[in-house]
C-alpha cells in the first residue's frame, strides 16, 4: 500500500528566507509524486508533479522540489519566500494501478512572518 | 470559467438531516473524485468514478451514496447527518485513470452537522 508521510505539522519561516517542507513516500513501484497547496478556504492547486527523468522538478510559483529514491523524499523548496506563500502545502503519492489513487500526507502549515 | 464548481459552499443542517452536495467539472475529464478534509486538515479519498462507473469505494458508511448522472456531474449524497460528518468536503477531477495525470479540485464544501 501507498503511503506519504510529511514530518513537519507546522512551519514557520521569515519572509525572505528560504523554504523545505519534507515528504517521504512509501510505495512498491516507481512513485508518481505531487505537491499540492491549499490556501485558506480554497481547494487544492497543483505545485507540480514528479514521474520520471530529472529528479529536480520545477512547478509554479518559484516552487522546485527533488526526487531522491534512495531517500525516498520528494522534498519541496523555495529560495525566498513570500507572505501570499502562507498555506497548507500536502505531498501526495499516485499509483500506476488501482485506478491512478492518490495518497495524500497530513499537510504542513505554513506561516510566513513579516 | 470555473474548472471544477460545487454547490453549495457551505452547509450547515441538523443532525439526522439528508443533504446533497453537487459538482460539476468542465473540463471534459473522465474521473471524479469526492475528498473528506476533517477538522485536522487531513485529506481522504472516499469514492471515484470514471465514465459514470464506481470504480473506488474507500471505507465509507453506507449514508454515503454518491451518483453520477453523467460524465461532467458528481453529486454526494449523505442520509442521516452525524456530528462528525463535519467536514470539508472537497469535489476532483482527472482527464483519465493514468497516475500521472493531474488532479483538478473544486473549492470545497463545508458541512457543519448541529
Amino acid at each position: 500500500a501507498q503511503s506519504v508521510t510529511q514530518p513537519d505539522i507546522h512551519i514557520t519561516v521569515s519572509e525572505g528566507a528560504s523554504l523545505e517542507l519534507r515528504c517521504n513516500y512509501s510505495y512498491g513501484a516507481t512513485p508518481y509524486l505531487f505537491w499540492y497547496v491549499q490556501s485558506p478556504g480554497q481547494g487544492l492547486q497543483l505545485l507540480l508533479k514528479y514521474f520520471s527523468g530529472d529528479t529536480l522538478v520545477q512547478g509554479i510559483k518559484g516552487f522546485e522540489a527533488e526526487f531522491k529514491r534512495s531517500q525516498s523524499s520528494f522534498n519541496l523548496r523555495k529560495p525566498s519566500v513570500h507572505w501570499s506563500d502562507a498555506a497548507e502545502y500536502f505531498c501526495a503519492v499516485g499509483a500506476a494501478t488501482n485506478a491512478g489513487k492518490s495518497t495524500f500526507g497530513d499537510g504542513t502549515t505554513l506561516t510566513v512572518k513579516p | 470559467d470555473t474548472a471544477v464548481s460545487q454547490t453549495p459552499k457551505y452547509l450547515v443542517t441538523q443532525m439526522g438531516n439528508d443533504k446533497s452536495i453537487k459538482c460539476e467539472q468542465n473540463l471534459g475529464h473522465d474521473t471524479m473524485y469526492w475528498y473528506k478534509q476533517d477538522s485536522k486538515k487531513f485529506l481522504k479519498i472516499m469514492f471515484s468514478y470514471n465514465n459514470k462507473e464506481l470504480i473506488i469505494n474507500e471505507t465509507v458508511p453506507n449514508r454515503f451514496s454518491p451518483k453520477s448522472p453523467d460524465k461532467a456531474h458528481l453529486n454526494l449524497h449523505i442520509n442521516s447527518l452525524e456530528l462528525g460528518d463535519s467536514a470539508v468536503y472537497f469535489c476532483a477531477s482527472r482527464a483519465g485513470l493514468a497516475g500521472t495525470d493531474t488532479q483538478y479540485f473544486g473549492p470545497g464544501t463545508r458541512l457543519t452537522v448541529l
